[in-house]
C-alpha cells in the first residue's frame, strides 16, 4: 500500500483482557517499529524489527507485551492481561534503511 | 542509554514570526537527526532531517542546524502560518541502529 496501515484505529477493552494490534508496513520496507504515545506525551520506543535479525525488544515495558513480524511484513503487537496504564496510542512505523520513518495513524487503546 | 531533551514544551508565535525549537542529545555516536510534525489524530510525519556530516539543511521555510560539539540541533520555521500549528518532535539515532529516540515534543501555536 501507499502508507503504513494500522488496525483497529480504536480499541476499547476491559481490564485483564488480551488485545492484538496490527501493522501493515510499506511494501519493501525492511525495518518496522512500534512506539507508544501516552496522552500529551512523547513517543516511547517499544520494539523494532530489522530484516531477519533478532528484534530489539529493549523498550517493552513488561512481559505482558510481545510482538511478532511474520514473513518480514505484517506485525502484531500483543498485550496480555491489559491494565489501565496500558491506555495510549500505539504507533507503528516502517523504514527502508536510514531514510526516516513513515508512521501509521496509530491505534488508540483504552482499557476500562 | 541515549536521551534526547527538547524545549520549549509549548511555543506560541504570531503569524509571520519565526519559531525555533531546540534539542540536545546525550550519545556522541548519534549521527542522524530527523524532525517530525504531528497533527491532531494523526501519526508523526517527517518534515526534515540532517546527518552529522552536515551543519545546516534548508527546505523552503524550514531549516535545521546541528552543532556536534555541543550535541544540540534546532528546527527553525520562518514566516509561520496557522497551518504550522502542531506538535513537533526531534529525534536522534546512531548509524549502527535504525532505532530513533524522540524528544518529548513541542506544541507550536501560530496565532492568526
Amino acid at each position: 500500500g501507499a502508507g503504513v496501515s494500522q488496525s483497529p484505529s480504536n480499541k476499547v477493552t476491559e481490564k485483564g483482557k488480551d488485545v492484538e494490534l496490527r501493522c501493515d508496513p510499506i511494501s519493501g520496507h525492511t525495518a518496522l517499529y512500534w512506539y507508544r504515545q501516552s496522552l500529551g506525551q512523547g513517543l516511547e520506543f517499544l520494539i523494532y524489527f530489522q530484516g531477519n535479525s533478532a528484534p530489539d525488544k529493549s523498550g517493552l515495558p513488561s512481559d505482558r507485551f510481545s510482538a511478532e513480524r511474520t514473513g518480514g511484513s505484517v506485525s502484531t503487537l500483543t498485550i496480555q492481561r491489559t491494565q489501565q496504564e496500558d491506555s495510549a496510542v500505539y504507533l507503528c512505523a516502517s523504514s527502508l534503511g536510514l531514510d526516516g520513518y513513515t508512521f501509521g495513524s496509530g491505534t488508540r487503546l483504552t482499557v476500562v | 542509554g541515549e536521551n534526547v531533551e527538547q524545549h520549549p514544551s509549548t511555543l506560541s508565535v504570531q503569524e509571520g514570526d519565526s519559531a525555533v525549537i531546540k534539542c540536545t542529545y546525550s550519545d556522541s555516536a548519534s549521527n542522524y537527526f530527523p524532525w517530525y510534525k504531528q497533527e491532531l489524530g494523526k501519526g508523526p510525519q517527517l518534515i526534515i532531517d540532517i546527518r552529522s556530516n552536515v551543519g545546516e539543511k534548508k527546505d523552503q521555510r524550514i531549516a535545521v542546524t546541528l552543532n556536534k560539539t555541543a550535541k544540540h540541533f534546532s528546527l527553525h520555521i520562518t514566516e509561520t502560518q496557522p497551518e504550522d500549528s502542531a506538535v513537533y518532535f526531534c529525534a536522534a539515532s546512531r548509524g549502527s541502529s535504525y532505532k530513533l529516540i524522540f524528544g518529548s515534543g513541542t506544541r507550536l501555536l501560530v496565532r492568526p
